[in-house]
């Protein structure tokens, strides 16, 4: 059981290209989300994705895209990558809302560095 | 809006020393709180959870009381130890808000032999 997975670890860019950030999970969550962390901000939201086939923009969507592959993978895609998109992104998934049960689990995170 | 407000670190502690991380909340409903805890190079990880007003969250040694009259959930261990050195977050998941997590900023430990 690996939980949830990224590819890349580390990804360095130059500004203006492009790229996607690979996520998957094996626990049969309904929801996934994407973070980026910034020192002194913490964990800020991206996206997220309630459930399979519905995306929904978080605190800080401008720049990224996201796609709901299937139930098991969410890739998040860098059009266009600018010096301020430097950071490390996390993926997470949980259960559907309710019960309790809205715990979220987090990959092991992708750093990328914007030049 | 929702929103958490967690203690400034960084805080540096002997081992054995008692540790106290300050953690308040805003939220519209009546959310979930967590503690999540980033050890370096890792992921985020569910340290303990508590879902309703006066549950107290408890895992290694570390528990947390979810206060609704002072919108608190402040992270306590009687004795730390150096493997405790981390990154500790508060959040929470607030229903009303479509079970979005809101992060705390985040306090690094450092627990010295």
């Amino acid at each position: 059981n690996a939980g949830v997975t990224q590819t890349p670890k580390f990804q360095v860019l130059k500004t203006g290209q492009s790229m996607t950030l690979q996520c998957a999970q094996d626990m049969n969550h309904n929801s996934m989300y994407w973070y980026r962390q910034d020192p002194g901000m913490g964990l800020r939201l991206i996206y997220y994705s309630a459930s399979e086939g519905t995306t929904d923009k978080g605190e800080v969507p401008n720049g990224y895209n996201v796609s709901r592959l299937n139930k098991r993978e969410f890739s998040l895609r860098l059009e266009s990558a600018a010096p301020s998109q430097t950071s490390v992104y996390f993926c997470a998934s949980s259960e559907a809302p309710g019960g309790g049960q809205e715990t979220q689990y987090f990959g092991p995170g992708t750093r990328l560095l914007v030049l | 809006g929702d929103s958490v407000t967690q203690m400034e670190g960084p805080v540096t502690l002997s081992e054995e020393a008692f540790l106290t991380i300050n953690c308040t909340y805003t939220a519209t409903g009546y959310p979930s709180l967590f503690w999540y805890v980033q050890y370096p190079g890792e992921g985020l990880q569910l340290l303990l959870k508590a879902t309703k007003a006066d549950d107290k969250g408890s895992n290694k040694g570390f528990e947390a009381t979810y206060r609704k009259e002072t919108t608190s959930f402040h992270l306590e261990k009687g004795s730390v130890q150096v493997s405790d050195s981390a990154v500790y977050f508060c959040a929470l998941s607030d229903r009303r808000a479509g079970n979005q997590f809101y992060f705390g900023t985040g306090t690094s430990l450092t627990v010295i032999p």
